[in-house]
């Protein structure tokens, strides 16, 4: 059973330009959230997903955006990058809980980017 | 405010036992999670509590108070293979959003 898979796993861009990151769910999870880890640093909360559309998002400017695929797998988009974009992104993923009462988020070894 | 405080770094040799404490403020709270993440590598689940108490798998056990706002990791049995960064990390709302904090780092020597 394959866990949370991302691609590419490192990506070197300039300023301005713009990047797609792509996660695929561990099997028979259907949300997927994006996450922000810059050095030294714990993760940050982008937004997740769930049945193909954001349902929240985390205090990112709207250069991010994201999409989800009806097999659950998503895409992180970053336009204008900037310096300050170099980061760890993770993707995790997870069974929407309808009781609410666990939820363990399981992730992938994330794409590093870094903006030059 | 929103706030989450954890110890930046722990050392201690192979075989001791380390309490990681954590303290959180936050808009909402379900639970609160524990990560594991070593260098370059992806945070793995430790642990989750939604209730007060503690909770024991094998060598690793967490804590939760909800009354103090507190909880902690307790790392027994220390292996060199346990260097790593530890995370609390609080379930803020019933979609299973994370909130997480610097992490502490732990160290264990020989």
């Amino acid at each position: 059973d394959a866990g949370v898979t991302q691609s590419p796993t490192h990506l070197i861009k300039t300023r301005g330009q713009q990047v797609t990151l792509r996660c695929s769910p561990k099997s028979g999870h259907d949300t997927v959230s994006w996450y922000q880890q810059a050095l030294g640093q714990g993760p940050q909360f982008i937004f997740q997903y769930y049945e193909e559309e954001e349902r929240q998002r985390g205090n990112f400017p709207d250069r991010f955006s994201g999409h989800q695929f009806p097999n659950y797998s998503s895409e992180l988009n970053v336009n204008a990058l900037l310096l300050g974009d170099s980061a760890l992104y993770l993707c995790a993923s997870s069974l929407e809980d309808r009781w609410k009462s666990y939820n363990e988020q399981f992730f992938g070894p994330g794409t590093r980017l870094t903006v030059l | 405010g929103q706030s989450l405080e954890q110890p930046s770094e722990v050392t201690a040799v192979e075989g001791a036992i380390v309490q990681i404490n954590c303290t959180y403020q936050t808009s909402g709270f379900y639970g609160l999670s524990w990560y594991q993440q070593h260098d370059g590598g992806a945070p793995t689940f430790l642990s989750y509590n939604a209730l007060d108490g503690l909770e024991e798998t094998g060598r690793f056990s967490s804590f939760l108070s909800r009354s103090d706002s507190y909880g902690y990791l307790l790392l027994q049995e220390l292996q060199m293979k346990d260097s790593a960064s530890y995370f609390c990390a609080p379930r803020v709302d019933s979609w299973g959003k994370l909130q997480f904090g610097a992490g502490t780092q732990v160290v264990v020597t020989p």
